[in-house]
C-alpha cells in the first residue's frame, strides 16, 4: 500500500458527461501528479500540483482540468467525455530524499466511457 | 515524441530463468532512471533506480545495467519467479524547475511460467 488513495475505483459514464476523480496524497507529501494509462499509450503525464499550485503540464487536454486543495487532496475533472478517454487514471504523490524525488502511485481509477 | 523506447512488449520466461527488459532514451539531460513494477489492478511501484554515473545497480534478484554512451539501460531479473509476473515500466527523468519530469516507456508484460 503506497499510502495514496484514489476514489472512485471504477467509473462508468456516457459520452458528453463530466466526471471528477479524487486523490489524497501520502501524509506530508506536497506534490501530486496525474497520469493517464491506456493500452496503447502507456503512462502519460497529465499535470502536477505542488502545495496548491500548478507546477507542470503534460499532455493534458483542454477538456481536462485539475486542482489541489488546501488539505492537499487533488481532483481531476474530465468533461465532454469521449470514448477515447476510457483509461486508467493514476495519481502519484512524491517525496524527496538524497536529492531525488520518488513518486508513489495510488491504485488508480478505471474510467469507462460508453 | 517517444523519448523512452522499451522492448519487448511482452515476455514469457520459465521459472528460474533470466528476464531481460531493454530501454533506450534520447535526451541526454535525463539524470535518473527508475523502473516501476505494476501488478494487475494496482498502481506502479518503484522497483529499483539508477543514476547515470553508475554502470550497474543490484538489489536482490533485480539488476539495472546502464550504458551511458549508448543511451541504453536494462533490467535483469535473475531466478525469475511466478510472483514476478507483472508489467514493468522503465522511466527516465530530469530535474526541471524543482520537479522531476518523468517519461515512461510503454511497458513490458512479463509472465513467468512454472
Amino acid at each position: 500500500d503506497s499510502g495514496v488513495t484514489q476514489t472512485p475505483k471504477h467509473l462508468i459514464t456516457a459520452t458528453g458527461q463530466r466526471v471528477t476523480l479524487r486523490c489524497s496524497p501520502r501524509s506530508g507529501d506536497l506534490s501530486v501528479y496525474w497520469y493517464q494509462q491506456s493500452l496503447d499509450q502507456g503512462l502519460q503525464f497529465l499535470i502536477q500540483y505542488y502545495n496548491g499550485e500548478e507546477r507542470a503540464k503534460g499532455n493534458i487536454l483542454e477538456r481536462f482540468s485539475a486542482q489541489q486543495f488546501p488539505d492537499l487532496h487533488s481532483e481531476l475533472n474530465l468533461s465532454s467525455l469521449e470514448l477515447g478517454d476510457s483509461a486508467l487514471y493514476f495519481c502519484a504523490s512524491s517525496a524527496w530524499a538524497s536529492a531525488q524525488e520518488t513518486q508513489y502511485f495510488g491504485p488508480g481509477t478505471r474510467l469507462l466511457v460508453l | 515524441q517517444q523519448q523512452v523506447k522499451q522492448s519487448p512488449q511482452s515476455l514469457i520466461v520459465q521459472k528460474g530463468g533470466i528476464s531481460i527488459i531493454n530501454c533506450a532514451y534520447e535526451n541526454t539531460a535525463f539524470d535518473y532512471f527508475p523502473w516501476y513494477q505494476q501488478f494487475p489492478g494496482k498502481g506502479p511501484a518503484l522497483l529499483i533506480a539508477i543514476r547515470p554515473d553508475v554502470s550497474e545497480k543490484k538489489e536482490g534478484r533485480f539488476t539495472i545495467s546502464f550504458n551511458k554512451s549508448a543511451k541504453q539501460f536494462s533490467l535483469h531479473i535473475m531466478d525469475s519467479q511466478p510472483g514476478d509476473s507483472a508489467t514493468y515500466f522503465c522511466a527516465a527523468s530530469k530535474n526541471s524547475g524543482g520537479y522531476q519530469k518523468v517519461t515512461f516507456g510503454t511497458g513490458t508484460k512479463l509472465q513467468v511460467i512454472p
